[in-house]
């Protein structure tokens, strides 16, 4: 299985502020890595697919960039809608994998 | 419009089964792979297998291959995940979600989530 490991578990951030996420794969994946955001009691929602491709209807602050086994989701103007969780998901294999997420929160 | 509406929350007791349902609305799932994830209390999203309704054929994840059981009705445009051998730990948030009409590999779609609990 590849094994996708999110850093930090938890990011505390003033709104304004710019982050960046990230994602490692456990072996080389391309940009086959996608991210979702997860708000309290909802279902996920796609943010960017293949590493840095944007979604139509997601806010331009939101981009990926990475390729390989490294990736990372960049939020410029961190705003308060975006206090939520954020996870990576592979699909280079057949048996996708989700990673363990990263919590946005208000610092 | 694409929805997925999945069947309400459940109660099962430690060793029967329980069996979900998720009905789509707004496409053939003929045309498509459908996905099961699950979410425990407090915890991370992991994804538990899919199923392509047109033939039946099914992958799973590892750790769910005895665990859940996936299946399709292409009359009523429904999926199904069946668990079974209920467990504590079996307590979750289940999803089904089902991917952009032209590209298999990343979700576009997602049911609301059914919340099974186990208990005696």
């Amino acid at each position: 299985n590849i094994v996708l490991t999110q850093s930090p578990a938890t990011l505390s951030v003033t709104p304004g502020e710019s982050v960046s996420l990230s994602c490692r794969a456990s072996q080389s994946i391309s940009t086959s890595i996608h991210w979702y955001q997860q708000k309290s009691n909802e279902s996920p929602r796609l943010l960017i697919k293949y590493a840095s491709q944007s979604i139509s209807g997601i806010p331009s602050r939101f981009s990926g960039s990475g390729s390989g086994t490294d990736f990372t989701l960049s939020i410029n103007r961190v705003e308060s809608e975006d206090f939520s969780i954020y996870y990576c998901q592979q699909s280079y294999s057949s048996l996708f994998t989700f990673g363990s997420g990263t919590k946005l929160e208000i610092k | 419009e694409v929805q997925l509406q999945q069947s309400g929350a459940e109660l099962g007791k430690p060793g029967t089964s329980v069996k979900l349902s998720c009905k789509v609305s707004g496409y053939n799932i003929r045309n498509t792979y459908m996905h099961w994830v699950n979410q425990r209390p407090g915890k991370g999203l992991e994804w538990i297998g899919r199923i392509d309704p047109a033939n039946g054929n099914t992958i799973y994840a590892e750790k769910f291959k005895s665990k859940a059981t996936l299946t399709a009705d292409t009359s009523s445009n429904t999926a199904y995940m069946q668990l079974s051998q209920l467990k504590s730990d079996d307590t979750a948030i289940y999803f089904c979600a089902m991917p952009s009409n032209w590209d298999p590999n990343w979700f576009a779609y997602w049911g609301q989530g059914t919340l099974v609990t186990v208990s005696s």
